[in-house]
């Protein structure tokens, strides 16, 4: 089983400002991860596929990068909607994996 | 509208059986990998089980030999069948669409999700 690890755990931001959010595979493979957003009492949104590309309706300041075992999604000016918790997942293998999840907060 | 309709949840026994549903509008569900995903209360997301669009079916380690997923083409739905329940099922259970007919790949459509609890 291939884990996931997100870091931090938390970050706080101020809106306008960039954020960072990491994502390590305990294995290598190539491109096959997907970042989610969830907001509390609702269902997870995906954001992002195949490690880089937006996924429909997605806005352009939401990107991903990355191969191998590390990957990032940069959020470049945080809006006030897109505080929540960011989930990575790896559908390279199954079982497929969620990282632990990283919440962004209003700083 | 693309939408997925999550069903079934209920309050339950240690030990007791649930049979959750998911109906699909909009799209065929026989065409897609379908998968569950659940989420404990206050934790992060965890992968359940998954129907390929060919009909074959994987589950977590976590489940396996207890929960069976079904799919009843006619209907449009799935079912996931939850067998010999513990308290640690206790979840938030999501079914999900995979973003491209007959490939696996993120999911791209989520229902809202159905409560289980499990508890004496």
């Amino acid at each position: 089983e291939i884990v996931m690890t997100q870091s931090p755990a938390t970050l706080s931001v101020s809106p306008g400002e960039r954020a960072t959010l990491s994502c390590r595979a305990s294995q290598s493979f190539s491109s096959n991860l997907a970042w989610y957003q969830q907001k509390p009492g609702q269902a997870p949104r995906l954001l992002i596929y195949g490690a880089s590309t937006r996924a429909t309706g997605i806005p352009a300041r939401f990107s991903g990068s990355g191969s191998g075992t590390e990957f990032t999604l940069t959020i470049s000016s945080l809006q006030s909607e897109d505080f929540a918790v960011y989930y990575c997942q790896q559908y390279n293998n199954w079982p497929r994996t969620f990282g632990q999840g990283t919440k962004v907060e209003i700083k | 509208e693309v939408q997925l309709v999550e069903s079934g949840g209920d309050l339950v026994q240690p030990g007791g059986s649930l049979r959750l549903s998911c109906a699909a509008s909009g799209f065929t569900v026989s065409s897609f990998y379908m998968t569950w995903v659940r989420q404990a209360p206050g934790k992060g997301l965890e992968w359940v089980s998954v129907i390929y669009s060919g009909g074959s079916t994987y589950y977590a380690d976590s489940v396996k030999g207890r929960f069976t997923l079904s799919r009843d083409n006619s209907q449009n739905t799935l079912y996931l069948q939850m067998n010999s329940l513990r308290s640690e099922d206790t979840a938030v259970y999501y079914c999900a669409r995979d973003r491209v007919p007959t490939k696996p790949g993120a999911s791209d459509i989520w229902g809202q999700g159905t409560v289980v609890t499990v508890s004496s």
